[in-house]
């Protein structure tokens, strides 16, 4: 069965870098685009950008663009999101979702990491 | 970016009736519209792709419909487990944009 598992929460200062990983099982981890998607406590759903699995290419919202890197290593079928220059906004549950679709439906989702920024 | 707008914001409702969200794009986006269920504290889950396909193991009492900019999420009959929000997203483009949700609550 198809199962994305993220890594585990993380506190970190302002100004600071996080990585989350999204261990991929159960299908062909190169087939399908990876995204990420973010959710601020008490808030709605925010797309980050995508990677694909088997190019490397990626496509990152405008609003992270310089902030945000999205890598996978195929050896391991894991995909990484990396975003810095934290601030308090960026405090939220960050998740992986695979494109599963043809239309760009995220079928199956990580089970979300909690990112804290705080001083 | 394409805008998504749902409508209402949040409902009430009992157990068994017919409830219908919607959500208007800022632009054409046929057939790139999903629908997606969240529960307090879970990921969301896909319910529709494509505007009106029905995700593989969803119950039939969830329907998708709509084109261009307009579409309808309906959950025909109300089930005590379907008390969630409820969230649009366009795969038309990039950004990937969400609706605001839509919280279903118990009347």
């Amino acid at each position: 069965q198809v199962q994305l598992v993220q890594s585990g929460a993380e506190v970190k200062m302002p100004g600071a870098s996080v990585k989350i990983s999204c261990k991929a099982s159960g299908y062909t981890f190169s087939g399908y685009h990876m995204n990420w998607v973010r959710q601020a406590p008490g808030q709605g759903l925010e797309w980050l950008g995508w990677i694909n699995p088997n190019s490397g290419a990626t496509n990152y919202a405008q609003k992270f663009q310089g902030r945000v890197t999205m890598t996978r290593d195929t050896s391991i079928n894991a995909a990484y999101m990396e975003l810095s220059r934290l601030t308090s906004d960026d405090s939220a549950v960050y998740y992986c979702a695979r494109d599963g679709t043809p239309t760009g439906g995220l079928d199956y989702w990580g089970q979300g990491t909690l990112v804290t920024v705080s001083s | 970016d394409i805008q998504l707008t749902q409508s209402p914001s949040s409902l009430s409702a009992s157990v068994g009736d017919r409830v219908t969200i919607t959500c208007r794009a800022s632009q054409s986006i046929s057939p790139y519209l999903n629908w997606f269920q969240q529960k307090p504290g879970k990921a969301p889950k896909l319910l529709i792709y494509a505007a009106s396909s029905l995700q593989v193991g969803v119950p039939s009492r969830f329907s998708g419909s709509g084109s261009g900019t307009d579409f309808t999420l309906t959950i025909s009959s109300l089930q005590p487990e379907d008390f969630a929000t409820y969230y649009c997203q366009q795969s038309y483009s990039t950004p990937r944009t969400f609706g605001q949700g839509t919280k279903v609550e118990i009347k």
